[in-house]
């Protein structure tokens, strides 16, 4: 089966660095990715991981870590706008080339000043 | 930067009644898919679309509902009897590759009466 957690809700203040975790067991993983959800609209594509370790994309990062089933996202320099949902999102290998994506519920982080 | 257009914004439609959703895939993608997301729940796959045919579809992708790409720029998700729990968010995505993260819509909200 398909599980993958992340907390429901973070607070953080702007110009601080959040860490948003991400804990998956699929049957079959074929990279995790990160969407930015503002209430309403569409998820935004931020990062992802195939293989383990960080990747880097100016102010936010992702880590991978296969063998544990975890991923993180890291958020530098909050701004009031990063006040969105943050999902996790893992691509099932199973599909085949399709890969479908398989979502958490999602993080709601509310930045303050 | 080119993206996914998704029409109409809102649609209310009386229960019972078909409803199609329709979308725009940036140009050169190739694969194809629908989610939808419950008011504060999270996303879910319904269905995936590569080479002119359906390649995966979920358990909630039942008789009712149906795919068709009718030439070369639109995708569309048909739904024929609605229901009052077909109320969502109905999110397009496409990508190019196999390897490229998928980019979504801005959604289409159905509000079923």
């Amino acid at each position: 089966g398909q599980n993958i957690d992340q907390p429901t809700e973070m607070t953080a203040t702007e110009g601080a660095i959040v860490q948003i975790n991400c804990t998956y067991q699929t049957s079959g993983f074929n990279g995790l990715f990160w969407y930015q959800q503002h209430a309403g609209e569409a998820p935004t594509f931020l990062s992802y991981n195939v293989l383990d370790g960080l990747e880097e994309k100016g102010r936010f990062s992702s880590f991978l870590s296969r063998s544990k089933g975890y991923s993180y996202l890291l958020l530098k320099e909050l701004q009031m706008k990063d006040s969105a949902s943050y999902l996790c999102a893992v691509r099932d290998r199973r599909s085949g080339g399709y890969n479908k994506l398989i979502f958490g519920a999602g993080t709601r982080l509310a930045v303050h000043p | 930067e080119p993206e996914v257009t998704q029409t109409p914004s809102h649609q209310v439609t009386q229960m019972g009644q078909e409803v199609i959703l329709r979308c725009v895939p940036i140009s050169n993608h190739l694969y194809f898919y629908w989610y939808r997301q419950i008011l504060g729940q999270k996303v879910e796959f319904l269905v995936s679309f590569y080479n002119n045919e359906i390649s995966e579809k979920s358990e909630i992708f039942d008789d009712q509902f149906s795919v068709e790409r009718p030439d070369g720029s639109n995708f569309t998700l048909k739904i024929r009897s609605t229901k009052l729990e077909d109320s969502a968010m109905y999110f397009c995505a496409s990508k190019d590759s196999i390897d490229q993260p998928q980019h979504f819509g801005d959604g289409t909200r159905l509000s079923i009466l």
